[in-house]
Protein backbone atom coordinates (compact mmCIF):
# COMPACT_ATOMS: atom_id res chain seq x y z
CA UNK A 1 0.00 0.00 0.00
CA UNK A 2 1.17 3.44 -1.26
CA UNK A 3 1.52 5.71 2.00
CA UNK A 4 1.78 9.48 2.13
CA UNK A 5 3.19 11.46 4.82
CA UNK A 6 2.94 14.76 4.75
CA UNK A 7 4.93 17.46 7.34
CA UNK A 8 4.16 19.66 9.22
CA UNK A 9 0.68 19.12 9.74
CA UNK A 10 0.19 22.52 10.68
CA UNK A 11 1.93 25.83 9.87
CA UNK A 12 1.62 29.27 10.89
CA UNK A 13 3.91 31.02 8.59
CA UNK A 14 4.95 35.01 9.00
CA UNK A 15 4.45 37.06 5.76
CA UNK A 16 7.45 37.84 4.27
CA UNK A 17 9.14 34.68 5.25
CA UNK A 18 9.84 31.47 3.04
CA UNK A 19 9.13 28.12 4.15
CA UNK A 20 8.71 24.26 2.72
CA UNK A 21 6.23 21.22 3.19
CA UNK A 22 7.82 18.05 2.54
CA UNK A 23 5.63 15.04 1.47
CA UNK A 24 7.28 11.46 1.60
CA UNK A 25 6.11 8.44 0.19
CA UNK A 26 6.49 4.74 0.78
CA UNK A 27 6.83 3.12 -2.46
CA UNK A 28 7.47 4.18 -6.01
CA UNK A 29 5.37 6.21 -7.88
CA UNK A 30 5.56 8.23 -11.79
CA UNK A 31 3.43 11.24 -10.85
CA UNK A 32 2.37 13.50 -8.07
CA UNK A 33 0.60 16.09 -7.67
CA UNK A 34 0.28 19.16 -5.17
CA UNK A 35 -3.49 20.72 -4.52
CA UNK A 36 -4.21 23.73 -2.46
CA UNK A 37 -7.86 23.79 -0.79
CA UNK A 38 -9.24 26.51 0.97
CA UNK A 39 -11.95 26.19 3.64
CA UNK A 40 -15.18 24.79 2.25
CA UNK A 41 -14.19 25.01 -1.48
CA UNK A 42 -12.74 22.36 -3.87
CA UNK A 43 -9.38 20.95 -4.26
CA UNK A 44 -7.45 22.97 -6.52
CA UNK A 45 -4.66 21.42 -8.65
CA UNK A 46 -1.32 23.35 -7.91
CA UNK A 47 1.73 21.19 -9.90
CA UNK A 48 2.45 17.79 -11.46
CA UNK A 49 5.28 16.27 -11.09
CA UNK A 50 6.34 13.53 -13.13
CA UNK A 51 9.89 13.05 -13.57
CA UNK A 52 13.04 12.97 -10.91
CA UNK A 53 14.12 16.26 -10.34
CA UNK A 54 11.21 18.19 -12.04
CA UNK A 55 10.82 21.24 -10.35
CA UNK A 56 7.70 23.59 -11.16
CA UNK A 57 7.33 27.01 -10.19
CA UNK A 58 3.90 29.47 -10.01
CA UNK A 59 4.08 32.92 -8.51
CA UNK A 60 5.47 32.13 -5.07
CA UNK A 61 5.25 28.42 -4.69
CA UNK A 62 8.03 26.16 -6.39
CA UNK A 63 7.67 22.19 -5.90
CA UNK A 64 10.58 19.87 -7.10
CA UNK A 65 10.57 16.11 -6.64
CA UNK A 66 13.39 13.62 -6.17
CA UNK A 67 11.97 10.17 -7.02
CA UNK A 68 14.90 8.53 -5.05
CA UNK A 69 14.31 10.07 -2.09
CA UNK A 70 10.71 9.44 -2.38
CA UNK A 71 10.41 13.18 -1.58
CA UNK A 72 8.65 16.25 -2.81
CA UNK A 73 9.12 20.06 -1.43
CA UNK A 74 6.46 22.97 -1.80
CA UNK A 75 8.76 25.79 -0.93
CA UNK A 76 6.73 28.95 -0.35
CA UNK A 77 8.83 32.44 -1.02
CA UNK A 78 7.66 35.35 1.25
CA UNK A 79 4.85 34.36 2.57
CA UNK A 80 1.16 36.63 1.84
CA UNK A 81 -2.22 36.03 3.53
CA UNK A 82 -3.65 34.70 0.45
CA UNK A 83 -1.13 31.56 0.61
CA UNK A 84 -3.65 30.39 3.96
CA UNK A 85 -5.41 27.25 2.94
CA UNK A 86 -4.34 23.76 3.19
CA UNK A 87 -2.11 21.51 0.87
CA UNK A 88 -2.52 18.31 0.14
CA UNK A 89 0.48 16.06 -2.18
CA UNK A 90 -0.66 13.28 -3.72
CA UNK A 91 0.98 10.46 -4.74
CA UNK A 92 0.20 7.79 -7.52
CA UNK A 93 1.09 4.92 -9.91
CA UNK A 94 0.49 3.53 -13.17
CA UNK A 95 -2.64 2.24 -11.88
CA UNK A 96 -4.30 6.12 -11.30
CA UNK A 97 -4.81 5.16 -7.52
CA UNK A 98 -3.63 8.66 -5.83
CA UNK A 99 -2.70 8.11 -2.36
CA UNK A 100 -3.49 11.46 -0.53
CA UNK A 101 -1.34 13.03 2.11
CA UNK A 102 -3.29 14.18 5.43
CA UNK A 103 -2.59 18.20 4.31
CA UNK A 104 -0.81 20.99 6.07
CA UNK A 105 -3.20 23.91 6.82
CA UNK A 106 -1.01 26.92 6.15
CA UNK A 107 -1.95 30.11 8.38
CA UNK A 108 -0.33 33.15 7.26
CA UNK A 109 0.21 36.16 9.97
CA UNK A 110 1.16 39.86 9.83
CA UNK B 1 -21.96 26.27 -16.36
CA UNK B 2 -18.09 24.84 -16.39
CA UNK B 3 -15.67 22.05 -14.41
CA UNK B 4 -17.34 19.58 -11.61
CA UNK B 5 -20.21 20.58 -10.16
CA UNK B 6 -21.89 18.59 -7.32
CA UNK B 7 -25.64 18.79 -5.32
CA UNK B 8 -26.30 19.46 -2.95
CA UNK B 9 -23.70 21.53 -0.83
CA UNK B 10 -24.62 20.46 2.69
CA UNK B 11 -27.36 17.48 3.90
CA UNK B 12 -28.46 16.57 6.99
CA UNK B 13 -29.75 13.30 6.89
CA UNK B 14 -31.59 10.95 9.82
CA UNK B 15 -29.87 7.34 9.85
CA UNK B 16 -33.20 6.27 8.78
CA UNK B 17 -33.03 8.51 5.66
CA UNK B 18 -32.03 7.57 1.73
CA UNK B 19 -31.25 10.51 0.21
CA UNK B 20 -28.52 10.71 -2.37
CA UNK B 21 -25.26 13.48 -3.79
CA UNK B 22 -25.22 14.01 -7.71
CA UNK B 23 -22.20 14.84 -9.26
CA UNK B 24 -21.87 16.73 -13.07
CA UNK B 25 -18.73 17.26 -14.55
CA UNK B 26 -18.65 19.50 -18.32
CA UNK B 27 -14.86 18.73 -18.97
CA UNK B 28 -15.93 15.57 -21.15
CA UNK B 29 -13.68 13.24 -19.18
CA UNK B 30 -14.76 9.44 -19.08
CA UNK B 31 -13.58 8.82 -15.68
CA UNK B 32 -14.91 9.80 -12.64
CA UNK B 33 -14.51 9.19 -8.92
CA UNK B 34 -15.93 9.33 -4.91
CA UNK B 35 -13.71 10.45 -2.46
CA UNK B 36 -14.23 10.79 1.06
CA UNK B 37 -12.86 13.31 3.37
CA UNK B 38 -12.60 13.67 7.28
CA UNK B 39 -11.82 15.84 9.33
CA UNK B 40 -7.72 15.12 10.22
CA UNK B 41 -7.64 12.10 7.46
CA UNK B 42 -5.99 11.76 4.32
CA UNK B 43 -8.82 11.95 1.75
CA UNK B 44 -10.00 8.17 1.30
CA UNK B 45 -10.98 6.88 -2.57
CA UNK B 46 -14.47 5.22 -1.97
CA UNK B 47 -15.00 4.49 -5.81
CA UNK B 48 -13.77 4.61 -9.69
CA UNK B 49 -15.95 4.87 -12.92
CA UNK B 50 -14.77 4.40 -16.42
CA UNK B 51 -16.69 5.03 -19.36
CA UNK B 52 -19.94 4.41 -17.03
CA UNK B 53 -18.30 1.14 -15.50
CA UNK B 54 -17.33 0.71 -12.14
CA UNK B 55 -13.62 -0.29 -11.85
CA UNK B 56 -13.19 0.23 -7.99
CA UNK B 57 -14.85 -0.32 -4.66
CA UNK B 58 -12.57 0.51 -2.13
CA UNK B 59 -14.50 -2.23 0.70
CA UNK B 60 -16.94 0.61 0.53
CA UNK B 61 -19.70 -0.42 2.66
CA UNK B 62 -23.46 -1.22 1.06
CA UNK B 63 -24.83 1.76 2.68
CA UNK B 64 -23.45 3.65 0.26
CA UNK B 65 -24.63 3.02 -3.59
CA UNK B 66 -22.81 4.28 -6.50
CA UNK B 67 -24.58 5.05 -10.23
CA UNK B 68 -22.92 6.75 -12.95
CA UNK B 69 -25.56 6.54 -15.96
CA UNK B 70 -23.16 8.60 -18.16
CA UNK B 71 -19.82 9.80 -18.30
CA UNK B 72 -20.98 12.84 -17.62
CA UNK B 73 -23.23 11.98 -14.53
CA UNK B 74 -22.11 10.02 -11.63
CA UNK B 75 -24.64 9.65 -8.07
CA UNK B 76 -23.87 8.36 -4.59
CA UNK B 77 -27.13 7.11 -3.21
CA UNK B 78 -27.16 7.12 0.59
CA UNK B 79 -28.80 5.04 3.13
CA UNK B 80 -29.01 4.25 6.71
CA UNK B 81 -26.07 6.22 7.31
CA UNK B 82 -24.06 6.03 10.48
CA UNK B 83 -23.12 9.22 12.13
CA UNK B 84 -19.42 8.60 11.43
CA UNK B 85 -20.35 8.83 8.14
CA UNK B 86 -20.77 12.32 8.43
CA UNK B 87 -18.13 14.23 5.99
CA UNK B 88 -17.04 16.08 3.16
CA UNK B 89 -17.95 13.95 -0.28
CA UNK B 90 -15.63 14.81 -2.99
CA UNK B 91 -16.48 13.98 -6.90
CA UNK B 92 -13.33 14.15 -9.03
CA UNK B 93 -12.88 13.57 -12.79
CA UNK B 94 -10.20 13.01 -15.16
CA UNK B 95 -10.07 12.75 -19.04
CA UNK B 96 -9.54 8.35 -18.18
CA UNK B 97 -8.62 6.19 -15.71
CA UNK B 98 -5.06 6.66 -15.12
CA UNK B 99 -4.35 9.49 -17.61
CA UNK B 100 -4.14 12.99 -16.18
CA UNK B 101 -4.62 15.00 -13.07
CA UNK B 102 -7.55 14.88 -11.63
CA UNK B 103 -10.64 17.92 -11.72
CA UNK B 104 -12.45 17.85 -7.96
CA UNK B 105 -16.12 19.21 -7.60
CA UNK B 106 -16.45 21.35 -4.27
CA UNK B 107 -18.15 18.72 -2.29
CA UNK B 108 -21.26 17.82 -0.46
CA UNK B 109 -20.77 18.38 3.23
CA UNK B 110 -22.83 15.71 5.26
CA UNK B 111 -23.90 15.39 8.45
CA UNK B 112 -25.74 12.55 9.90
CA UNK B 113 -27.90 12.86 13.26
Amino acid sequence: ELKVEQNPLFLSMQEGKNYTIYCNYSTTSDRLYWYRQDPGKSLESLFVLLSNGAVKQEGRLMASLDTKARLSTLHITAAVHDLSATYFCAVGRNDYKLSFGAGTTVTVRA
Amino acid sequence: ETGVTQTPRHLVMGMTNKKSLKCEQHLGHNAMYWYKQSAKKPLELMFVYNFKEQTENNSVPSRFSPECPNSSHLFLHLHTLQPEDSALYLCASSPGQGAGELFFGEGSRLTVL
